[in-house]
């Protein structure tokens, strides 16, 4: 079972374009992460968000937190081909992190 | 950073053997680890969590008497598949999270071991 659904799934797009992956779930996270995955790689954290409505920047990724904190989004802008990975939400409840559905970007020169 | 490892990296071992998976926590204690797999190209499911010093907690369809999980210290958890079979061929990732309070709910991942069962 998903808790958390990520979309889109998939998503290819051009160099210079900007993006955002939307992460959502009917329950409620007291904290939630973002990871960036390459191939045969353990997932790499990105950012922690607690407080709902939380929005934090990491350079061209801006990332924020659901005001219910039942959601999160992840927007790239002018994504360049070494953000090509796949990226992971994870929302922390219950002693556990449960990850999201995750999309799979691909970044062409 | 904190640093979490996995060792071995890679194993390929025959069917119906044991294989153990290591995951260590370098530079801090970790109370808890989870053990995650995936399948290629798709996310990470929770297999289990990890207390140390007690039994571990698994998540429903995994079988525990398959996959055997012991955190015997505040550093060290293992995974171990037992009677492995071909569909046990997988990426295998643990994370660990911190002593509560000194980092928040942080967890981090180890770099994934690599099972394929022939």
């Amino acid at each position: 079972t998903q808790l958390l659904e990520q979309s889109p799934q998939f998503l290819s797009i051009q160099e210079g374009e900007n993006l955002t992956v939307y992460c959502n779930s009917s329950s409620v996270f007291s904290s939630l992460q973002w990871y960036r995955q390459e191939p045969g790689e353990g997932p790499v954290l990105l950012v922690t968000v607690v407080t709902g409505g939380e929005v934090k920047k990491l350079k061209r990724l801006t990332f924020q937190f659901g005001d219910a904190r039942k959601d999160s989004s992840l927007h790239i802008t002018a994504a360049q081909p070494g953000d090509t990975g796949l990226y992971l939400c994870a929302g922390y409840n219950f002693n556990k992190f449960y990850f999201g559905s995750g999309t799979k970007l691909n970044v062409k020169p | 950073g904190a640093v979490v490892s996995q060792h071995p990296s890679w194993v390929i071992c025959k069917s119906g053997t044991s294989v153990k998976i290591e995951c260590r926590s370098l530079d801090f204690q970790a109370t808890t680890m989870f053990w995650y797999r995936q399948f290629p190209k798709q996310s990470l499911m929770l297999m289990a969590t990890s207390n140390e010093g007690s039994k571990a907690t698994y998540e429903q369809g995994v079988e525990k008497d398959k996959f055997l999980i012991n955190h015997a210290s505040l550093t060290l958890s293992t995974l171990t598949v037992t009677s492995a079979h071909p569909e046990d061929s997988s990426f295998y990732i643990c994370s660990a999270r911190r002593r509560p309070g000194s980092s928040g709910n942080t967890i981090y991942f180890g770099e994934g071991s690599w099972l394929t069962v022939v």
